[in-house]
């Protein structure tokens, strides 16, 4: 079942700008992972901030996790136009493999 | 470089004629993983394997079948299509169980049913 709902659905902006984008998730999680599928194509792994964690970077990505909250956000600086595509956060629960996924926020980035 | 292919990428079968897609994966991954993701929603989990074990989702229609001959390959199977059948669908890997694994997509399988 859907545990992640992103915000917003959709995200439309300039290239230089900054994006983000938020999931929020409802039961308690071992770690939270962040995906990006360009049109047409299958997911590709961004980034994983476990439970015990409330903030990761990589790139010009930075995660960042409220597990009181049961929210986690992603923000992409200095946006290029490569970066439209649609992200989606995925939970995965304790003692379960399984990832659960949301509907995604779709970023269209104007050059 | 290691990677999940899909096969066909593009797939039209007619109302009710059997339809087989493929996935193979060069990662040498314990998991393999079959989801549904239809336009502009999440993806849906239907099964996956753990080796050669199986574990179909509870609510995944029985229409759907999945076969893993080997490590490096796994099938799905959609005995009679409907039109709601109509979907990407994505095969992942993961290496093993633990959760903290990230999973690995292939570019995924547009299906139509016409």
């Amino acid at each position: 079942s859907q545990q992640g709902e992103e915000d917003p659905q959709a995200l439309s902006i300039q290239e230089g700008e900054n994006a983000t984008m938020n999931c929020s998730y409802k039961t308690s999680i071992n770690n939270l992972q962040w995906y990006r599928q360009n049109s047409g194509r299958g997911l590709v792994h961004l980034i994983l901030i476990r439970s015990n964690e409330r903030e990761k970077h990589s790139g010009r990505l930075r995660v960042t996790l409220d597990t009181s909250k049961k929210s986690s956000s992603l923000l992409i600086t200095a946006s290029r136009a490569a970066d439209t595509a649609s992200y989606f956060c995925a939970t995965a629960r304790s003692n379960d493999y399984k990832l659960s996924f949301g509907a995604g926020t779709t970023v269209t980035v104007r050059a | 470089d290691a990677m999940v292919i899909q096969n066909p990428r593009y797939q039209v079968t007619q109302f009710g004629k059997p339809v087989t897609l493929s996935c193979s994966q060069t990662l040498n991954h314990n998991v393999m993983y079959w989801y549904q993701q239809k336009s502009s929603q999440a993806p849906k989990l239907l099964f996956h394997y753990y080796d050669k074990d199986f574990n179909n989702e509870a609510d995944t229609p029985d229409n759907f079948q999945s076969r893993r001959p080997n490590t490096s390959f796994c099938f799905l199977d959609i005995r009679s299509p409907g039109l709601g059948d109509a979907a990407m669908y994505l095969c992942a890997t993961s290496r093993d169980w633990d959760s903290i694994n990230e999973q690995f997509f292939g570019p995924g399988t547009r299906l139509t049913v016409l």
